[in-house]
């Protein structure tokens, strides 16, 4: 079975500070990844995806997630963050024959 | 197009109540799903549906119960709520799922749900 770790529960940053999310999968064959971001009091809503192609994918609001297979990752980054990123940020993992698979999610708090 | 829209929001039940959380979907998708949130746990799958007749289970199911008469509604029941249920909970829905899964779920904006 496929499994989704984030390894970072709760961060906390200053505005202008550079971001890294860390997200590792578990599972061999071909996977498609995700990026889901929930802001205070409301639904999640999709970052950035990867199914094939660059590992470099770019998302909304200026986020960027790297695919490494060799390492089973799938680090989310953004160069300098803003007070409007206080969210709770999801890595999920999707293969054929399986179901969406999230991780346990990161709390991102960003002081002004 | 309003997505996924959820009712209710926000429901406190006693131990042994019942209740249905109602989800719809106007995009025309065909699956849909139930999952739930607890702090620091993620999201759990509880049931899926590929389209309007077919259900199945995920990884949490126990405790709920599920039906699909229509593409664009996925019910979500509680028979016998219990403490262990306090979570909330999220509809989401796409147009494939398993065969595509490049495909993006859209979710709903939840049910936070208390059993006391």
């Amino acid at each position: 079975a496929q499994s989704v770790s984030q390894h970072n529960h709760h961060v906390i940053l200053s505005e202008a500070a550079s971001l890294e999310l860390g997200c590792n999968y578990s599972y061999g064959g071909t996977v498609n990844l995700f990026w889901y971001v929930q802001y205070p009091g409301q639904h999640l809503q999709l970052l950035l995806k990867y199914f094939s192609g660059d590992p470099l994918v770019k998302g909304i609001k200026g986020f960027e997630a790297e695919f490494i297979k060799s390492k089973f990752s799938f680090n989310l980054r953004k160069p300098s963050v803003q007070w409007s990123d206080t969210a709770e940020y999801f890595c999920a993992v999707h293969n054929a024959g399986n179901m969406l698979t999230f991780g346990g999610g990161t709390r991102l708090m960003v002081k002004p | 197009n309003a997505g996924v829209t959820q009712t209710p929001k926000f429901r406190i039940l006693k131990i042994g109540q019942s209740m249905t959380l109602q989800c719809t979907q106007d995009m025309n998708h065909n699956y849909m799903y139930w999952y739930r949130q607890d702090p620091g746990m993620g999201l759990k799958l509880i049931y899926y549906s590929v389209g309007a007749g077919i259900t199945d289970k995920g990884e949490v199911p126990n405790g709920y119960n599920v039906s699909r008469s229509t593409t664009e509604d996925f019910p979500l029941r509680l028979e016998l709520a219990a403490p262990s249920q306090t979570s909330v909970y999220f509809c989401a829905s796409s147009y494939s799922g398993i065969e595509k899964p490049q495909e993006t779920q859209y979710f709903g904006p939840g049910t936070r749900l208390l059993v006391l």
